[in-house]
Parts: C-alpha cells; sequence; structure tokens
C-alpha cells in the first residue's frame, strides 16, 4: 500500500498567519493518464472531512484563494494564507492513483 | 446537491452483525462507484470498502475482508455496508462517499463495539 506521510502532525498557529503543511508519498503518485491523484480534506471538529483540493492544486468549488496546493511525484504541500478561526481542524491528504486508496495520518491546525 | 445520508449504526457486542445504509441524491447513484470510510475515535480516515457502479467489482481493506460485505440497490439509491463478526476495534464512525477524490461524504454513523 502506498503510505502517506503528513508532517508536522499538529500546528499552532496565529490568526491572519500562513502555514504549510507536507505530504510525501512512498510511490509517484501519476497515474497512467498522467493526473496525479492527490487530494486535500479538512475535518473540522465533529463533522465529516470536506474536500479542498483535488489533483494537486485544483480548489473546490467554494474553497477561499487563500487556500493552495502544490507538488509532483511524491512529494506534496498545502498552504493556507491568512489563517482565519474557520480554518482550524485536522487536514487529510489522500491519494486515489493506486489501491487501495490512503490518507495521511492528518495535521492538526489549531490556535496559538 | 449531492447528499449522502448513513444510518443503521448503534452498540452491539462483539461477534454480532450490523448492517449500515447510505441513502444518496442529488446525483445519478446507478453510474458512480461508492466507498466505506471509517475513522476510528481519535484516528485517522481508513478506507474499508468499494463497490462499482454496477456491482460488478467489490474490493475490500485486508482489516474488514471476509467479515464485511459492501452492497447495493440502484432502484432506492442505497449503499449498504453489512458487518459480521464484528470486533472492538471495528468500533467507529462509518462514512459512505462518492467515488471521485473524495469530494461528496455522508455525515457519518457511529458504530460501537463492546461488551
Amino acid at each position: 500500500d502506498v503510505v502517506m506521510t503528513q508532517t508536522p502532525p499538529s500546528l499552532s498557529v496565529a490568526i491572519g498567519q500562513s502555514v504549510s503543511i507536507s505530504c510525501k508519498s512512498s510511490q509517484s503518485l501519476v497515474y497512467s493518464d498522467g493526473k496525479t491523484y492527490l487530494h486535500w480534506l479538512l475535518q473540522s471538529s465533529g463533522r465529516s472531512p470536506k474536500r479542498l483540493i483535488y489533483q494537486v492544486s485544483n480548489l473546490d468549488s467554494g474553497v477561499p484563494d487563500r487556500f493552495s496546493g502544490t507538488g509532483s511525484q511524491k512529494d506534496f504541500t498545502l498552504k493556507i494564507s491568512r489563517v482565519e478561526a474557520k480554518d482550524l481542524g485536522v487536514y487529510y491528504c489522500a491519494q486515489t492513483t493506486h489501491f487501495p486508496p490512503t490518507f495521511g495520518a492528518g495535521t492538526k491546525l489549531e490556535l496559538k | 446537491e449531492v447528499q449522502l445520508v448513513e444510518s443503521g449504526g448503534g452498540l452491539v457486542k462483539p461477534g454480532s452483525s450490523l448492517k449500515l445504509s447510505c441513502v444518496a441524491s442529488g446525483f445519478t447513484f446507478s453510474s458512480y462507484g461508492m466507498h466505506w470510510i471509517r475513522q476510528a475515535p481519535k484516528k485517522g480516515l481508513e478506507w474499508i470498502a468499494l463497490i462499482y457502479y454496477d456491482s460488478s467489482n467489490k474490493y475490500y481493506a485486508d482489516s474488514v475482508k471476509g467479515r464485511f460485505t459492501i452492497s447495493r440497490d440502484n432502484s432506492k439509491n442505497t449503499l449498504y455496508l453489512e458487518m459480521n463478526s464484528l470486533r472492538s476495534e471495528d468500533t467507529a464512525m462509518y462514512y459512505c462517499a462518492k467515488y471521485g477524490g473524495y469530494g461528496y461524504w455522508g455525515q457519518g454513523v457511529m458504530v460501537t463495539v463492546s461488551s
């Protein structure tokens, strides 16, 4: 199975700061169609996960452009600019390139 | 608007069975594969099963293979997860999700396995 390694496990941030979360995969996530199926999800407290970014860098509808995703092959980053209180929660990267689909262990973003 | 609503969870004893349902709306259910994903308390996300749009293929995580069965009824827009021989380690929130990069999730249903 593809192992997804997220760092850091937690982040303390002040409102208005910018943060980055890293996600590294044990194999390249480029599929045979040339696309990279790496996604970012946010799980706010007591809620189900919500996808923010799909295929590395595409923002889901309604997601503010303070969020951005970059990366390729095995190395990916989620950046959040000007953090707001509603951004707090646990962020997961997920890959659906290889079977079975796998998730990172999560990065908890909390207020400093 | 896509909606996925799970039901059927509860408190059960080890070794017993339970069947979860996920009713879908807002999209053509019969055209999409569906996942079940679970999350143990205070833990991360674990994919456990996938069924193709036409039930032609079903896949399971090793942790549930042979004990859980995924199925669907396209006439009822409903996905199921039949869970047998439940263990304490199956205690989790269970989510259904639409195939296609985890863009849509249900609200989840809690399953607690305890004597």
